[in-house]
């Protein structure tokens, strides 16, 4: 497993942009997509993109398409991901995810909480 | 879109089997993960690859996929195992999806 340690909470106005921060430890950074996954309150987990630590690759689900940018920095073993044109139905836990064989999340960050209120 | 079906609930006595259902079509021809997730906790992974469980996960959680169904079991249920448990798949057109969840609510 890999350890990752994300960015504190943020409280956001409607409009605005918010940007999520993935350390990650040891030496298996660009090995495996890192994911993001978030979770609204009282709700289920829903996927929302992956992104290349080594090459910089992308796939975004298509639901976030156009809102979403999710990038990385190699030399702090550091993923990003930025939401923006928040709106209150973004208010959720987000978590980033490593996941194994392209399959399934083995390793999840303590997650981040979003909130969007005016 | 491929959809996962679960029951929003299991209520079970503790030393009991808990049984969680998650229904997908055909879903017997993906591989079918398990995460439990306790309350302000991340999701922890559970079973992968439908019957196998990480290290550090107790013999107790066990799983199996057949048909259209695809089952998370959880042998003499204790008050720890108290959590809301999510199935996972993935699928080709639709990525990473995961089921609606069921809480476990040991009586």
């Amino acid at each position: 497993q890999v350890q990752l340690v994300q960015s504190g909470a943020e409280v956001k106005k409607p409009g605005a942009s918010v940007k999520v921060s993935c350390k990650a430890s040891g030496n298996t950074f660009t090995r495996q997509y890192m994911h993001w996954v978030r979770q609204a309150p009282g709700q289920g987990l829903e996927w929302m993109g992956k992104i290349n630590p080594s090459d910089g690759d992308i796939r975004y689900a298509q639901r976030f398409q156009g809102r979403v940018t999710m990038t990385r920095d190699t030399s702090t073993s550091t993923v990003y991901m930025e939401l923006t044109s928040l709106r209150s139905e973004d208010t959720a836990v987000y978590y980033c995810a490593r996941v194994l064989r392209g399959l399934y999340f083995d390793s999840w960050g303590q997650g981040t909480l979003v909130t969007v209120s005016s | 879109s491929y959809v996962l079906t679960q029951p929003p609930s299991v209520s079970v006595a503790p030393g009991q089997p808990a049984r969680i259902a998650c229904g997908g079509n055909k879903i017997a021809d993906k591989s079918v993960h398990w995460y439990q997730q306790k309350p302000g906790q991340a999701p922890v992974l559970v079973v992968y690859d439908d019957k196998d469980r990480p290290s550090g996960i107790p013999e107790r959680f066990s799983g199996s996929n057949s048909g259209n169904t695809a089952t998370l079991t959880i042998n003499r249920v204790e008050v720890g195992d108290e959590a809301d448990y999510y199935c996972q798949v993935w699928d080709y057109t639709n990525d990473y999806v995961f089921g609606s969840g069921t809480k476990v609510t040991v009586l």
